[in-house]
Parts: C-alpha cells; structure tokens; sequence
C-alpha cells in the first residue's frame, strides 16, 4: 500500500531534550512537508523539500530543523529551542507542489 | 498580509440538509483552492481541487465554487448524513513565491444531526 508513514503517534518531551520524529513516504514524491497544528487552528507550515538534499524555511522554523538525505525519508527534529512543542506534527507530501498534499497520522507531541 | 477566513463557530445541520461552508481570503492571488476533511486526531484527507480560471468543480455529493472576484470559495455537501460530521478545512496556493506551497484555513467544524 502506498502511503506516507509517521512515528511515533505520542512523544514525549523533557526539559531541554531534542526529539525527532519521523516520516517516510512510498509514493515517490518529490517534495515534502512538515505543519503544526494547535488546537482550534489551522496548519501552519514549519519546513518543506522539494527535492533531496535541500529544504526551506516555512513560517514557523523557529527551534525546529529537518534533513532530507532520501527521497523517502523527511526526519523533523524540535530542539530544545522550541519552547512551546507542545502541539499535533503533520508529515505531507505531493507529486507536484501547490496540488494535492497527502498526509500522515500525525505525531502528538507533550512536554512532560 | 495574506489571509485566509473560515466560520470559525461549527455548522450544525440536520441529516439530508445540504451543508455549505465559506473559505474568504485577501491578499492573495490563488492559482488553485483545495478542500480537505479532517477527523479528530487524524491527517486532513484531500477531497476537491478548483483551479482559478474554474468556477465549479463537482465530486458525488460534493461541490466546490470559486469566485475570484469576490475572493471566495463555498463547498457544498448534498444530502448530508451524520458521517460528513469533521473539520472542513480550504487551502490555497499562490501564482507566485508562494505557488509551491499550501497556505491553510483555520476550518469549520460540521456536526450532522439525525
């Protein structure tokens, strides 16, 4: 089945802690995406890739960065300089950017 | 600056009522608007994608217009049952700087009522 992937569903976080959460695409798309969501709002974009080994700042970057070594793979790490990660992270991809995105399950992240 | 407004209070219809929900922007000049649906805990999920130069596009129970004059867009579902009840979000991506990416709506939560 082709799809995107993320993991893990809940994360916790310390204190000063990076974390990073993962998402993996088989659907052969070029470009990806990372959003935040908060309750009651919109997504708000934090990176994006259009293509393997490059990747740009979306509104929210701040405290949070990203790799992009394969096509599949679009790991995002929040660092301890993020601090407010509370929030719901959503992984997307698209075969042609500003057409249809498909999205992963999601990752909660909590603070403990 | 670019703004995109959905209601943001829920649509509270009763089941076979068709629903309409209303996506407003400014500042901006979208080359396509897109709906998604979006179930509690869940990733949006794509339904409908309208292009600038449309002003109609229609999949089974759903509908979309798009009015660039007015800057709007309405989606509409038909015979709505209690299994349409989600968050409605619109997206829009721009003819320049901002084509390769989406830029969300809040959304609009639809109870369907029996």
């Amino acid at each position: 089945d082709g799809g995107i992937t993320q993991s893990p569903k809940y994360l916790f976080r310390k204190e000063g802690q990076n974390v990073t959460l993962s998402c993996e695409q088989n659907l052969n798309h070029d470009a990806m995406y990372w959003y935040r969501q908060d309750p009651g709002q919109g997504l708000r974009l934090i990176y994006y890739s259009q293509i393997v080994n490059d990747f740009q700042k979306g509104d929210i970057a701040e405290g949070y960065s990203v790799s992009r070594e394969k096509k599949e793979s679009f790991p995002l790490t929040v660092t301890s300089a993020q601090k407010n990660p509370t929030a719901f992270y959503l992984c997307a991809s698209t075969q042609k950017p500003g057409e249809t995105q498909y999205f992963g399950p999601g990752t909660r992240l909590l603070v403990l | 600056s670019q703004k995109i407004e959905q209601n943001s209070e829920a649509l509270n219809i009763q089941e076979g009522k068709t629903a309409t929900l209303t996506c407003n922007y400014t500042n901006y000049s979208p080359a396509y608007l897109q709906w998604y649906r979006q179930d509690p805990g869940r990733g949006p999920v794509f339904l409908l994608l309208i292009r600038e130069n449309e002003k109609e596009k229609r999949k089974e129970r759903l509908k979309v217009t798009f009015d660039t004059t007015l800057k709007q867009s309405l989606f509409h579902i038909t015979a709505s049952q209690p299994a349409d009840s989600a968050t409605y979000l619109c997206a829009l991506a721009g003819f320049t700087g901002g084509g390769n990416k989406l830029t969300f709506g809040t959304g609009t939560q639809l109870k369907v009522e029996l």
